[in-house]
């Protein structure tokens, strides 16, 4: 099984709409959780961390997490052409320097 | 500030060069990682250095030679390429290492070797 598993894509979202990018991961120690998001040929950049279950919200982002189904989502409301990237999950367990990615989900939103 | 820089942002190299990728942050980060990405697929690490120390080598093979002459630098110096190791090179730092913490990255180094 592997450790953070993302649904690859692509997702088509209509302008406006609400865009739903999900990831769940398998190991129960994980305690941090990122979403980054990626535009062809640049650098992962950060746009939410969450660490206790329940929702986070920042501004147009909402990040979903439920340690017990041990998944976590990532909400963007009102979905505009410049959220079209590659969002990568990723986890981090307690103690290990190392953060763990997901393969991506390709989001695509339809002007 | 949050940000990480890497010189040079592109680099074409033939597989007898030596060349150097370089990575800088003033954050006061004690965690520091060197990536590796190929298109379409996530970021691969390849080292990670704590408190300037190398803590993790993920088996990368010795043509590539991580260094960290001090908490603000990282160098990773290449020699002997191969094609197959054309890709984004991503620097990245984190506050400190060994507890759940948020990895800044770089801009990356298209590297292309011919």
């Amino acid at each position: 099984q592997k450790e953070v598993e993302q649904n690859s894509g692509p997702l088509s979202v209509p302008e406006g709409a609400i865009a739903s990018l999900n990831c769940t991961y398998s190991d129960r120690g994980s305690q941090s959780f990122f979403w980054y998001r990626q535009y062809s040929g640049k650098s992962p950049e950060l746009i939410m961390s969450i660490y206790s279950n329940g929702d986070k919200e920042d501004g147009r982002f909402t990040a979903q997490l439920n340690k017990a189904s041990q998944y976590v989502s990532l909400l963007i409301r009102d979905s505009q052409p410049s959220d079209s990237a590659t969002y990568l999950c990723a986890v981090i367990r307690v103690g290990d320097d190392k953060i763990i990615f997901g393969k991506g989900t390709r989001l695509h939103i339809l002007p | 500030d949050t940000e990480v820089t890497q010189t040079p942002k592109h680099l074409v190299m033939g597989m007898t060069n030596k060349k150097s990728l370089k990575c800088e942050q003033h954050m006061g980060h004690r965690a520091m990682y060197w990536y590796k990405q190929k298109a379409k697929k996530p970021p691969e690490l390849m080292f990670v250095y704590s408190y300037e120390k190398l803590s993790i080598n993920e088996s990368v093979p010795s043509r590539f030679s991580p260094e960290c002459p001090n908490s603000s630098l990282l160098n990773l110096h290449l020699h002997a390429l191969q094609p197959e190791d054309s890709a984004l090179y991503l620097c990245a730092s984190s506050q400190d290492p060994g507890y759940p913490e948020t990895q800044y990255f770089g801009p990356g180094t298209r590297l292309l070797v011919l």
